[in-house]
C-alpha cells in the first residue's frame, strides 16, 4: 500500500517562514509534488522534486530526501493570501498521483 | 493559461439516479484523471485514463463508476446508481505526458445526493 503523512494544521505569523513536512510510504516512487488549495477552489500545482535536494520557486521551496522518504514545503515571507491547504502528493507510476490528507495553514496578522 | 473545464458546477440528484459529470481537458494533454474530495478532507484518487483506456483505478472506483472519452475532447465520469456517500466535489485533472509532473485541475463539480 501507500500512505502519506502530513500535519493537519500549522499556524504562522505574517512575514514569517513556515515548513510543512510530509513523509511517505510507497512503492515505485518517482517524485513528490506539492499543491495549494484555497477554500472552494481547485488544487494548483506548486512544485515537484524527483531528486534529493531543494527546489526553489520564488517564496516557495520544496525539499526531498529519498533515503528518508521525507519532504517538506517551505514558505517564506508569509502573506495572508497564503492561507490555504497544502497537499503533498506522490507519483509512483506514470499515471497515478496520490495525495496526502492536507495541511491547513493559518496565518496570523 | 489553458484550463480544464468541468460542467456542471453543481449537480443535485436523488439516491439511485445516474449522473454524468463532464470535463474538457487541456487539448494537447494525454493523461486524464478523476479525483473526489469530501469537504475538508483529502483529495482522493479515483481513476486515471490514457490512450483511451483506464490505466489505474482505486478501490473507490467500483462497478458503479465508469469513464469515457467519447469524442476526443470530452472526458466523462458516470455514476450509475448514486449513493448518499457519493456526495463530494469531483475534480477532473489532466497532464501533458508521462514526463510532466504538473496536474491541471478543473474547478470541480459539487455533487449532492439526496
Amino acid at each position: 500500500g501507500q500512505s502519506l503523512e502530513q500535519p493537519s494544521e500549522v499556524t504562522a505569523v505574517e512575514g514569517a517562514i513556515v515548513q510543512i513536512n510530509c513523509t511517505y510510504q510507497t512503492s515505485g516512487f518517482y517524485g513528490l509534488s506539492w499543491y495549494q488549495q484555497h477554500d472552494g477552489g481547485a488544487p494548483t500545482f506548486l512544485s515537484y522534486n524527483a531528486l534529493d535536494g531543494l527546489e526553489e520557486t520564488g517564496r516557495f521551496s520544496s525539499f526531498l530526501s529519498r533515503s528518508d522518504s521525507y519532504g517538506y514545503l517551505l514558505l517564506q515571507e508569509l502573506q495572508m493570501k497564503d492561507s490555504a491547504s497544502y497537499f503533498c502528493a506522490v507519483r509512483n507510476r506514470d499515471d497515478k498521483i496520490i495525495f496526502g490528507k492536507g495541511t491547513r495553514l493559518h496565518i496570523l496578522p | 493559461e489553458p484550463e480544464v473545464t468541468q460542467t456542471p458546477s453543481h449537480q443535485v440528484t436523488q439516491m439511485g439516479q445516474e449522473v454524468i459529470l463532464r470535463c474538457v481537458p487541456i487539448s494537447n494533454h494525454l493523461y486524464f484523471y478523476w479525483y473526489r474530495q469530501i469537504l475538508g478532507q483529502k483529495v482522493e484518487f479515483l481513476v486515471s485514463f490514457y490512450n483511451n483506456e483506464i490505466s489505474e483505478k482505486s478501490e473507490i472506483f467500483d462497478d458503479q463508476f465508469s469513464v469515457e472519452r467519447p469524442d476526443g475532447s470530452n472526458f466523462t465520469l458516470k455514476i450509475r446508481s448514486t449513493k448518499l456517500e457519493d456526495s463530494a466535489m469531483y475534480f477532473c485533472a489532466s497532464k501533458r505526458g508521462s514526463d510532466s509532473e504538473k496536474l491541471f485541475f478543473g474547478s470541480g463539480t459539487q455533487l449532492s445526493v439526496l
